[in-house]
Order: structure tokens, then C-alpha cells, then sequence
């Protein structure tokens, strides 16, 4: 089966970059998406194609795809992003795949 | 885009439930629906989609035999029937929108809860 791994918290500073990593095999042959989830609301798609912003995701929103990590990261992170974040892939055996979340915290 | 979900449901173990979404804003037979499911304090888990175009469906392994995804494209709207109900099917479900073969889910609907309990 193809699983994604994600550590369950990272913590940033606001105002600061933090990058929050998403691994699995050969993911970088794979499109990553990524989505967030603020308490209490539905996921919210912030990247999709590893790197592409939908409309009205801010730019410090950013995402990278190679080998087997995806990475998001968030410039200048700020009090309204602390969230889960989720990744996402697909392949062909086992469909859609979500990674376990991390919990982004702003300190 | 906006995806409206049927409110919440307390079922008994052993019993089906239904849970429907409606699509408005977007054109709805030109995307998929899928269902996604998060029991409490865990994890996403996809369980399938519907093409509204076709009726085609496509379901995780894991809830095959269990589920049945179909759509009413008279009023835009999908529906997710799952079946055999146990306490571990405690969870919100959403319908989610996405282009065929874009591997992304762009829009969410609000959730449904489903509980089961004796």
C-alpha cells in the first residue's frame, strides 16, 4: 500500500518561515496537494500540483515536491495559520491518500 | 462553489445511514464528488468518488461492499449511503469537489456527523 508520513507538530514564531514535510515513496513522481484545517471547519485546498496556489491562498503559502518529500512552506507565518495541515496524494493502487496531519503552531 | 451536506445523524449499529450534497455555483455534472471521512480528533481517510456525469463510481478498498456513492442530477445533488453501521463509523463526512483525474479536492462541504451508538 502507499502511505504518507508527516511529524504530528512543528511550532514557529510568528513572522517566521516554517516548512512542515510530507514523505513517501517515490511521492515526488506523484502530484502532492495540501490542505487546512483550522478548528472546528471543512479542509481548505492551499496547494495543489505541489507548488500551485488555488485563488485567494495567500503567497507565503509555497510547495515543493522531489524525490520522496513534499514540503509546504509558509513565509511569514501569522497567528491565523496555525492549523492542521494535511498532504495528499493519489496513486493508482490504493486511490487517494492522506498524510497523518501536522499541527502547526504559532508561538 | 458551495457544497451543502444533510445535518447530523445518531444511528444504531447495524443500521444504514444516508447523508446528501448539493452543488451549487459550479457546473455540477463537470466534477467529481467525492466523500471523504475524519472520525474525532483523527486523520482525513478518502472513501470514493461519483462522476455526476455518468453515475461511475470508484471506492477505497476498504469500504467496498459497504458503501454506494450516487447522484440526482436533477437537483445537483450526490449522496453516500453507507451501510452495516459499527461504533468505529463515528466520524464527519464530506463531500468534496474535484476536476476528473485532478487528484486534488478544490471545494468541501460543511460536514455531516454521524454517530453511532446502542
Amino acid at each position: 500500500s502507499f502511505d504518507l508520513t508527516q511529524p504530528p507538530s512543528v511550532s514557529v514564531s510568528p513572522g517566521e518561515t516554517v516548512s512542515v514535510p510530507c514523505s513517501g515513496d517515490e511521492l515526488g513522481d506523484k502530484y502532492c496537494s495540501w490542505y487546512q484545517q483550522k478548528s472546528g471547519q471543512s479542509p481548505l485546498l492551499v496547494i495543489y500540483h505541489d507548488n500551485k496556489r488555488p485563488s485567494g491562498i495567500p503567497e507565503r503559502f509555497s510547495g515543493s515536491n522531489s524525490g520522496n518529500t513534499a514540503t509546504l512552506t509558509i513565509s511569514g507565518t501569522q497567528a491565523m495559520d496555525e492549523a492542521d495541515y494535511y498532504c495528499q496524494a493519489w496513486d493508482s493502487s490504493a486511490g487517494y491518500v492522506f498524510g497523518p496531519g501536522t499541527k502547526v503552531t504559532v508561538l | 462553489v458551495q457544497l451543502v451536506q444533510s445535518g447530523a445523524e445518531v444511528k444504531k449499529p447495524g443500521a444504514s445511514v444516508t447523508v446528501s450534497c448539493k452543488g451549487t455555483g459550479y457546473t455540477f455534472t463537470g466534477y467529481f464528488t467525492h466523500w471523504v471521512r475524519q472520525a474525532p480528533g483523527q486523520g482525513l481517510e478518502w472513501m470514493g468518488w461519483v462522476n455526476p456525469n455518468s453515475g461511475g463510481t470508484s471506492y477505497a478498498q476498504k469500504f467496498q461492499g459497504r458503501v454506494s456513492l450516487t447522484r440526482d442530477t436533477s437537483i445537483n445533488t450526490a449522496y453516500m449511503e453507507l451501510s452495516s453501521l459499527t461504533s468505529d463509523d463515528t466520524a464527519t463526512y464530506y463531500c468534496a469537489s474535484g476536476l476528473p483525474a485532478s487528484m486534488r479536492f478544490d471545494s468541501w462541504g460543511q460536514g455531516t456527523l454521524v454517530t453511532v451508538s446502542s
